[in-house]
This record gives structure tokens, C-alpha cells and sequence, in this order.
């Protein structure tokens, strides 16, 4: 099971939107719903901002948000802040009833 | 408040073996899958197993499979991971996990280190 595709990094300003995208195949992103971003910090576990595609856990800034198309998913996070700075990755459930991750996005805040 | 903890991690030579585990406290283990997910030094995530709450359902990432051994003991609060057989490309810092449901996993631990080199 290859592991999703991410882009290595991506940086924006304080205040702007970015997005970022994570591809997999129609057997993982683009036939379940089971789709899932984590923050984290360097040192640190990662935490759970997005789940099933589009919800946000309790506590997680509205800022977060998710989406998919196909076999991409995607996070947007709004209104940029330095606390965002982060590395990021995405999951998705699959049809051989495994977990796959994406390789991960380090966002810079510029 | 929902706490995760892994022990058993340190240093071990190439082809020998190391059990983990995982002490969970703040709500009631047997209502949930568990899993374990590692991450290499300076690499990504990689999900490493998952076992349900009744352990009738273990799933293994391919590249894993008949060396590692997720179980579980819902009375004694914990999740285990035996590893053996172990390899220089096994060195990561290995996470349990809670799955609140469609693999989206909640909560984690601090992670615990785990070393093979001679």
C-alpha cells in the first residue's frame, strides 16, 4: 500500500488561506469517507484536526476545514496564524481494511 | 481526562525482540479500537496495526506482518505491541493510538523510542 501523496511543504502569510492536498487511489481516498489530518509539532504527538473527510473534534479551531473530490482530499486552514506553523499529514482507511498516511506537509508561516 | 502511555521502548540489537505497551486511563478501553503508529527519526507517519475492542478483528500494515503482534487487555487497561525479529529500519518512536471511529485517531501518547542497532 503506497503512502498518499502531499506536498512536501507549503507557506503562507499571516492572515491568507492555504490548502493543502493529499492523493491516494479508489481504493483508499476516493471510495470511503474515512479520511483524517493531523497537526503536529516538532517533539510532540500528532493531534487530530479533521475526521471523516470534513468534521472538526471538539476544541479544534473553525479555521480547520476539510474536503475531498475524488481521490483527493484536501485541508484548508484560514486566516493563517504563527501557531499553525507545522507539519501536517492526512489518512485514509482502505479496502484491504488498512490505514495508509500521507507523507506529510511542513507549512511555513512566512 | 483521556490519557495514553507507552512503555518498553530502548535499544536492541538487529533480530531481537522488544514488547511495548500501552496503559490507558480516562475511559473505558473496551469501547474502542486501538492502534499503533510509528514514526521513523525525521520521517512521516506509518500506521503500524490496529486491533478492535473485542480483539476478534487485527489488521497489520503488509510490510509488518509475522513480526509484529498488536493484543490487548481490556480489564487491565492496556494495548500491547510484541515486535520481534527486529531490523535497523524498525528505529522510531512508536504511538498508540485511540480510534474514535473511521481510523480518526483522537488521542495518542507521548510515544516510545525504540532503537535496533548493534
Amino acid at each position: 500500500q503506497s503512502a498518499l501523496t502531499q506536498p512536501a511543504s507549503v507557506s503562507g502569510s499571516p492572515g491568507q488561506s492555504i490548502t493543502i492536498s493529499c492523493t491516494g487511489t479508489s481504493s483508499d481516498v476516493g471510495r470511503y469517507n474515512y479520511v483524517s489530518w493531523y497537526q503536529q509539532y516538532p517533539g510532540k504527538a500528532p493531534k487530530l484536526v479533521i475526521y471523516d473527510v470534513k468534521n472538526r473534534p471538539s476544541g479544534v479551531s473553525d479555521r480547520f476545514s476539510g474536503s475531498k473530490s475524488g481521490n483527493t482530499a484536501s485541508l484548508t486552514i484560514s486566516g493563517l496564524q504563527a501557531e499553525d506553523e507545522a507539519s501536517y499529514y492526512c489518512s485514509s482507511y482502505t479496502t484491504f481494511s488498512t490505514l495508509v498516511f500521507g507523507g506529510g506537509t511542513e507549512l511555513t508561516v512566512l | 481526562e483521556v490519557q495514553l502511555v507507552e512503555s518498553g521502548g530502548g535499544l536492541v540489537k538487529p533480530g531481537g525482540s522488544l514488547r511495548l505497551s500501552c496503559a490507558a486511563s480516562g475511559f473505558t478501553l473496551r469501547d474502542y479500537m486501538m492502534n499503533w503508529v510509528r514514526q521513523a527519526p525525521g520521517k512521516g507517519l506509518e500506521w503500524v496495526a490496529s486491533v478492535d475492542s473485542s480483539s476478534s478483528s487485527i489488521y497489520y500494515a503488509d510490510s509488518l506482518k509475522g513480526r509484529f503482534t498488536i493484543s490487548r487487555d481490556n480489564p487491565k487497561n492496556s494495548v500491547y505491541l510484541q515486535m520481534n525479529s527486529l531490523r535497523a529500519e524498525d528505529t522510531a518512536i512508536y504511538y498508540c493510538a485511540r480510534d474514535a471511529g473511521g481510523f480518526g485517531f483522537d488521542s495518542w501518547g507521548p510515544g516510545s523510542l525504540v532503537s535496533v542497532s548493534t
